[in-house]
């Protein structure tokens, strides 16, 4: 089975401060990860996953397999980037070429000013 | 372009009653996903379809049913509403590739009474 544990509710950081977002995985094989990112009033989107190795809005996430996490960081937080994340792990689904993608339970992170 | 489409965006049902959640997609993606979106839950996994002509159960499928009625649709019915069903549904659309990131929906969200 797989899992995705997010620690933190809520986070609260000062704008200017460093941010990081905290995954942790539980998957039996090779794990494909995500973090969606959720703004007020908006649909979910993609913000990274792992296998692109990309940096966006300034958020970059590593994947330790060592430790099975997949935390999201930024060394500056701004204003805008106050939303709901959602770290999420791709993985095989029970129908026959199908693949899952399992959510944690999100993380509001909110940059006071 | 319009991605994935949701209707309706907000719906009121008194407990017993029943209904359908509608959604389209068109990037011609054979897998769709419905999610139900709950505070302190995340998104959990209602029902998927990998293509056409097949459906499969997710974590939380108990008082759901879904159609793939075509490649660009998948609709969710909840026959006898009941107010633990109050929630924001989202559906997704993806290619069935490990890795392939998810579309998401603007959302539905659901008042049982």
């Amino acid at each position: 089975a797989q899992r995705v544990t997010q620690p933190e509710k809520l986070l609260s950081v000062f704008k200017g401060a460093p941010v990081e977002l905290k995954c942790n995985y539980s998957y039996s094989g090779s794990p494909e990860l995500f973090w969606y990112v959720q703004y007020s009033r908006q649909r979910l989107q993609l913000l990274l996953r792992h296998i692109s190795r990309e940096s966006i809005k300034g958020f970059t996430a590593d994947l330790n397999k060592g430790e099975t996490s997949f935390h999201l960081k930024k060394p500056f937080a701004q204003e805008e980037d106050s939303a709901m994340y959602y770290c999420a792990l791709s993985g095989r689904g029970s129908g026959a070429g199908s693949y899952q993608l399992t959510f944690g339970k999100g993380t509001k992170l909110s940059v006071i000013p | 372009n319009a991605g994935v489409t949701q209707t309706p965006k907000f719906q009121v049902l008194k407990t017993g009653q029943s209904m359908t959640l509608q959604c389209a997609q068109d990037m011609n993606h054979n897998s769709m996903y419905w999610y139900r979106q709950d505070p302190g839950m995340g998104l959990r996994l209602i029902y998927y379809s990998a293509s056409e002509g097949t459906t499969d159960k997710g974590e939380v499928p108990n008082g759901y049913n879904v159609s793939r009625l075509n490649k660009r649709e998948f609709s969710l019915r909840l026959e006898s509403a009941a107010p633990s069903q109050t929630s924001v549904y989202f559906c997704a659309s993806s290619e069935p590739v490990e890795g392939e990131k998810l579309f998401f929906g603007s959302g539905t969200q659901l008042s049982v009474l």
